[in-house]
């Protein structure tokens, strides 16, 4: 079945301790994204891979790191976790080219307290 | 920048209702437009891809249009149902997704 994979779905942690939320897909897929979603600010992107080794900046990249060494994975690192990054994390992938259809992770609910 | 507005935020509707979602886009040059649904706290599910090249798609009582000329697209539901409230999002693909907000959808019974 042509999914994506997000670990741990649930995480409450405390502020400063590093933490990685993971994101796979078995779908071969080239682009993969990371998002974050607050009440009354919706969907922003995060960090998108274009492919392996290669990583941009979305909207919102500031206290987040990624890497992408292998084209499945697509990992989200929070080096010192804040209150404000408490969210709904979603993971995301599709083809390249901006013709494919995006496939979404079931999301991610972190608490940083 | 290419940005992505839904219109209405909120819409409540009786039961068996046909109703349509509307979402814009400021930049014509896109490949496709995607329309998902998300229930609360719940991951984003895909109802609907229409490539650039294509004017409408369907799947069962959904039909979704492109008109790229005027940067709009439409999700039409025939015959609501309770079972379809949730939030409705429509998205332009481009390196960075560009989401619109959501309409959030409320069919009484």
């Amino acid at each position: 079945e042509a999914q994506v994979t997000q670990n741990p779905r649930y995480l409450i942690t405390v502020t400063g301790k590093k933490l990685t939320v993971t994101c796979s897909q078995n779908m071969n897929h080239e682009y993969m994204s990371w998002y974050r979603q607050d009440p009354g600010l919706g969907l922003r992107q995060i960090y998108y891979s274009m492919n392996v080794e290669v990583t941009d900046k979305g909207d919102v990249p500031e206290g987040y790191k990624v890497s992408r060494k292998e084209k499945r994975n697509f990992p989200l690192i929070l080096e010192s976790p804040s209150p404000n990054q408490t969210s709904l994390y979603f993971c995301a992938s599709r083809t390249t080219g901006g013709a494919g259809e995006l496939f979404f992770g079931e999301g991610s609910r972190l608490t940083v307290l | 920048k290419q940005e992505v507005t839904q219109i209405p935020a909120a819409l409540s509707v009786p039961e068996g209702e046909n109703l349509v979602l509307n979402c814009s886009f400021t930049d014509s040059a896109i490949y496709n437009l995607q329309w998902f649904r998300q229930d609360p706290g719940k991951g984003l599910t895909s109802l609907l891809l229409i490539q650039s090249s294509q004017r409408e798609q369907t799947s069962g009582r959904l039909n979704a249009s492109l008109d790229k000329s005027s940067g709009r697209s439409t999700l039409y539901i025939a015959a609501s149902q309770p079972g379809d409230s949730a939030t409705y999002l429509c998205a332009v693909p481009n390196n960075d997704m560009r989401f619109g907000a959501g309409t959030r959808l409320t069919v009484k019974p």
